[in-house]
């Protein structure tokens, strides 16, 4: 399986930007970037997904590099609402019936501060 | 937005006991997962399903059943709960298998084996 590495953690102040890096330095072409999050005590929540153009949605942005190696989940206005663990995850479409699975490696805690 | 709600969000049981978990879901989603969650090993699948009555193993199967009866309702069965399956329990569901699909979760079940 193609894997991500992400930051352990990351700290920023309510309503200012956030972004979370994602490195996948062997993502192949067919592979899709999705991220989710956890809050504490609670499911994992979809927030975004893409395979090679930026996406974007009303939870968050996700800005994708031209080679694909490395993928940036943007949060426009961080709230105390947002700390989370965040995870970067990759599905692979080629991996003969086996991709409905979700992976999640440690991901990305992230703090907000009033 | 979609719901997927879970029975219980703490259970306590004792070994040897039978251990019904039970999920829901309101979107009209073909397919539902169940995962376990426990720190350092990340989410893994038990089992999931892709229509009414039908079922596949995941990577974790053993010592758990699941029965799907209804489109909306897929539900885990501990036949006889060991202390080595405390964990968080997530049910999930999504619109389709492929990789560019995503997946709701419910809230967790955090179930005890004393």
């Amino acid at each position: 399986d193609a894997k991500t590495t992400q930051p352990n953690s990351m700290e920023s102040n309510e309503e200012e930007p956030v972004h979370l890096p994602c490195n996948h330095s062997t993502i192949s072409g067919t592979d899709y970037i999705h991220w989710y999050r956890q809050l504490p005590s609670q499911g994992p929540e979809y927030v975004i997904h893409g395979l090679t153009s930026n996406v974007n949605n009303r939870m968050a942005s996700l800005a994708i590099a031209e080679d694909r190696k490395s993928s940036t989940l943007i949060l426009h206005r961080a709230t105390l609402r947002d700390a989370a663990v965040y995870y970067c995850i990759l599905r692979d479409g080629d991996s003969g019936g086996s991709n409905y699975k979700l992976t999640f490696g440690k991901g990305t805690l992230l703090t907000v501060n009033p | 937005d979609v719901k997927v709600t879970q029975s219980s969000r703490y259970l306590v049981k004792r070994t040897g006991e039978k251990v019904f978990l039970e999920c829901v879901q309101d979107m009209d989603h073909e397919n539902m997962f169940w995962y376990r969650q426990d720190p350092g090993l990340g989410l893994r699948l038990i089992y999931f399903s892709y229509d009414v009555k039908m079922k596949e193993k995941g990577d974790i199967p053993e010592g758990y059943s699941v029965s799907r009866e209804k489109k909306e309702r897929f539900s885990l069965i501990l036949e006889s709960a060991s202390t080595n399956q405390t964990s968080m329990y997530l049910c999930a569901s999504g619109e389709g298998l492929a990789d560019y699909y995503e997946q709701y979760f419910g809230p967790g079940t955090r179930l005890t084996v004393t």
